[in-house]
């Protein structure tokens, strides 16, 4: 069974970091572009970013909003990808949700449950 | 960047036919996605490639891409399919994903 469990949520100042995990497990972790997915209570589905597979490069791609402050890496090894955010902002209040697809389009297939990220002084 | 325009809600009673639209500039073109979201769970793929249905997903749940609009279609909705959906494509100049803001279906 394909699972994919987020982590590392929580509540932060504003101009602080947190490191999100998202731990896979029942594929072949490595094959898969790993995204991040962000929905702000009672709003939409908006793309953070994602990182390809390290047989594309392991290359990122970020919205606009979250470029400069947000990195996405993966340790194939243990199957984990990681967002590290700094320089948070209250608007990056969110439920942060890991998910994967094969590529450009390639649908979401698999979704986590998502960490709820609350930015506030 | 590609933009995707969903009405913010459609209401059907149950039995009937619910039409959910998503709008962009030749998006007939393009692969079209949809997600289903239940309150307080993770978004889960109903359609894929604009009208192929995932492994298991029931068959009253189908889609249609053409020209400017694709479209979720919904057969003899069941008080379960009360649910927000979104539609997603990629956008082809930057090979980033796109979401449309959301539907919410309810189910009189």
């Amino acid at each position: 069974e394909v699972q994919l469990v987020e982590s590392g949520g929580g509540s932060v100042r504003p101009g602080r970091s947190l490191r999100l995990s998202c731990t896979a497990s029942g594929f072949t972790f490595a094959d898969y572009v790993l995204t991040w997915v962000r929905q702000t209570p009672g709003k939409g589905l908006q793309w953070v970013g994602f990182i390809r597979p390290i047989a594309y490069g392991g290359t990122t791609e970020y919205a606009a909003s979250v470029k400069g402050r947000f990195t996405i890496s993966r340790d194939d090894s243990k199957g984990i990808a990681f967002l590290q955010m700094n320089s948070l902002k209250t608007e990056d209040t969110a439920l942060y949700y890991c998910t994967r697809t094969y590529g450009v389009n390639s649908p979401f297939e698999s979704w986590g449950q998502g960490t709820l990220v609350t930015v506030s002084s | 960047s590609f933009v995707l325009t969903q009405p913010p809600s459609v209401s059907v009673a149950p039995g009937k036919t619910a039409r959910v639209t998503c709008g962009g500039n030749d998006i007939g073109i393009k692969s079209v996605h949809w997600y289903q979201q239940k309150a307080g769970q993770a978004p889960v793929v109903v359609i894929s490639y604009d009208t192929d249905r995932p492994s298991g997903m029931s068959e009253r749940f189908s889609g249609s891409n053409s020209g400017n609009t694709a479209t979720l279609t919904i057969s003899r909705v069941e008080a379960g399919d009360e649910a927000d959906y979104y539609c997603q494509v990629w956008d082809s100049s930057s090979d980033h994903p796109v979401f449309g803001g959301g539907t919410k279906l309810t189910v009189l």
